[in-house]
C-alpha cells in the first residue's frame, strides 16, 4: 500500500530564505509525482509534475527532484516570499492497478515578511 | 479557458438526506477525478474517469456513494443518506490524458458539505 510522508508538517522561515520540503513515497512503482499548493479555503494549485522517467522540474524560484529508489522527492524553493505562504502538498500516482493518486498531508509554510 | 468549476460551493443538509455535488471539468479533458478532504485530514482519493473507460471506484468508502460522468464531460457526485463523518470538502480535479505520464491535474475550488 502506497504512504505518503511530508516533513516538516509546518515551517516558518524570513522572507528571502530558500527552503527545502520532503516527500517520501513507500512504493517506487511510480507513474508520477505532482507538488501542489493549497491556499485557505481554496483549491490545489499544479506546480511541477515529475514523470517517473525524469529527475528533476523547474519552474521558476521552484525546483522539484525525484529519487525513485528512494522513494524521494524534494520541493525547493528559492528566494522565499510572503506570497508563498500556503500548504504544500505532494501527491503520488501509482504505477499499476489503476493510476489512483495519493496525497501527502502537507507541510503548511509561513513565510515573514 | 475557463477552470474546473464545481457546484454549489457550499451545502448543508441534514444527517440522512442525500445530496449531489456537480464538477464541470476543463473543455477537452478526458480524465476526471473526485477528492475529499476533511477537516485537518490530507486529500483523500475517491474516484477517477478516464474517457469512456470503466470508472476506478476503488476510493469510494462505502456503498452510499456514487459517481456518473455524462457525455464525457460534467459528472455528478451523489452520496445517499448522508452522515456527519461525510462532512468535508469535496474536491474535484480534471487532466488532459490521465494515461500519458504527463497529467497535471488542475483543481477545481471545491464544494464544502456540512451534514447536521
Amino acid at each position: 500500500k502506497q504512504e505518503v510522508t511530508q516533513i516538516p508538517a509546518a515551517l516558518s522561515v524570513p522572507e528571502g530564505e530558500n527552503l527545502v520540503l520532503n516527500c517520501s513515497f513507500t512504493d517506487s512503482a511510480i507513474y508520477n509525482l505532482q507538488w501542489f499548493r493549497q491556499d485557505p479555503g481554496k483549491g490545489l494549485t499544479s506546480l511541477l509534475l515529475i514523470q517517473s522517467s525524469q529527475r528533476e522540474q523547474t519552474s521558476g524560484r521552484l525546483n522539484a527532484s525525484l529519487d525513485k529508489s528512494s522513494g524521494r522527492s524534494t520541493l525547493y524553493i528559492a528566494a522565499s516570499q510572503p506570497g508563498d505562504s500556503a500548504t504544500y502538498l505532494c501527491a503520488v500516482r501509482r504505477g499499476t492497478g489503476g493510476f489512483k493518486t495519493i496525497f501527502g498531508a502537507g507541510t503548511r509554510l509561513f513565510v515573514k515578511a | 479557458g475557463a477552470g474546473v468549476s464545481q457546484s454549489p460551493s457550499n451545502k448543508v443538509t441534514e444527517k440522512g438526506k442525500d445530496v449531489e455535488l456537480r464538477c464541470d471539468p476543463i473543455s477537452g479533458h478526458t480524465a476526471l477525478y473526485w477528492y475529499r478532504q476533511s477537516l485537518g485530514q490530507g486529500l483523500e482519493f475517491l474516484i477517477y474517469f478516464q474517457g469512456n473507460s470503466a470508472p476506478d471506484k476503488s476510493g469510494l468508502p462505502s456503498d452510499r456513494f456514487s459517481a456518473e460522468r455524462t457525455g464525457g464531460s460534467v459528472s455528478t457526485l451523489t452520496i445517499q443518506r448522508t452522515q456527519q463523518e461525510d462532512s468535508a470538502v469535496y474536491l474535484c480535479a480534471s487532466s488532459l490524458v490521465a494515461r500519458a505520464g504527463t497529467d497535471t491535474q488542475y483543481f477545481g475550488p471545491g464544494t464544502r458539505l456540512t451534514v447536521l
